[in-house]
């Protein structure tokens, strides 16, 4: 057990540029999940994998947004455009989620950083 | 919508002191309650949960009880350690929902001193 990895761990880019980060969950899990956290704030809620389905988007991801997960395996979060408002650290989590399960533990990464100037 | 208040930090003590960090939520339906922590330099760990009324919560010598009557569920060790320095973040999860989308306190950074 690797646990969930994420990459890159830190980016910069400039106004108007695109970025992609990548989410490795535990192999075994079906759920994966992408919050953003800002300085000094708690983790906000972004969107919600059940194997390649995504099932839930917050009002937060504007259309610039965009997340995948193609093989129910490893997700992709991209920024299209990005803006200096989009600064935050990005944060993936995954879980094993039975059937109408609420509550199961999830396991988050380290995050990747992103600095948009 | 649900939300999580949490107390502000950072909280500086010293070794073996007794910690407190107060929680307390809105939320239309039934939640289940959880306190994950952030070490320095790693990821989200949960740390605690309860899922209904009057549980209580305890791993590493922290203990949180859901308290229904009053929207709360209050972190508590009664002797820190240097290493229990962190991050401690409040957290609910909706009740009915699928999968387990947490709405998060702000973080209480906590500090202690040798």
């Amino acid at each position: 057990d690797t646990g969930v990895s994420q990459d890159p761990r830190h980016k910069i880019t400039k106004r108007g540029q695109n970025v992609t980060f990548r989410c490795d969950p535990i192999s075994e899990h079906n759920r994966l999940y992408w919050y953003r956290q800002t300085l000094g704030q708690g983790p906000e809620f972004l969107t919600y994998f059940q194997n390649e389905a995504q099932l839930e988007k917050s009002r937060l991801l504007s259309d610039r947004f965009s997340a995948e997960r193609p093989k129910g395996s490893f997700s992709t979060l991209e920024i299209q455009r990005t803006e200096q408002g989009d600064s935050a650290m990005y944060l993936c989590a995954s879980s094993l989620g039975g059937r109408g399960a609420t509550n199961e533990k999830l396991f988050f990464g380290s995050g990747t950083q992103l600095s948009v100037l | 919508g649900d939300s999580v208040t949490q107390m502000e930090g950072p909280v500086t003590l010293s070794e073996e002191a007794f910690l407190t960090i107060n929680c307390t939520y809105t939320a239309t339906g039934y939640p289940s309650l959880f306190w994950y922590v952030q070490y320095p330099g790693e990821g989200l760990q949960l740390l605690l949960k309860a899922t209904k009324a009057d549980d209580k919560g305890s791993n590493k010598g922290f203990e949180a009880t859901y308290r229904k009557e009053t929207t709360s569920f209050h972190l508590e060790k009664g002797s820190v350690q240097v290493s229990d320095s962190a991050v401690y973040f409040c957290a609910l999860s909706e009740s009915g929902a699928a999968g387990n989308k947490l709405t998060f306190g702000g973080g209480t950074r906590v500090l202690v001193k040798p």
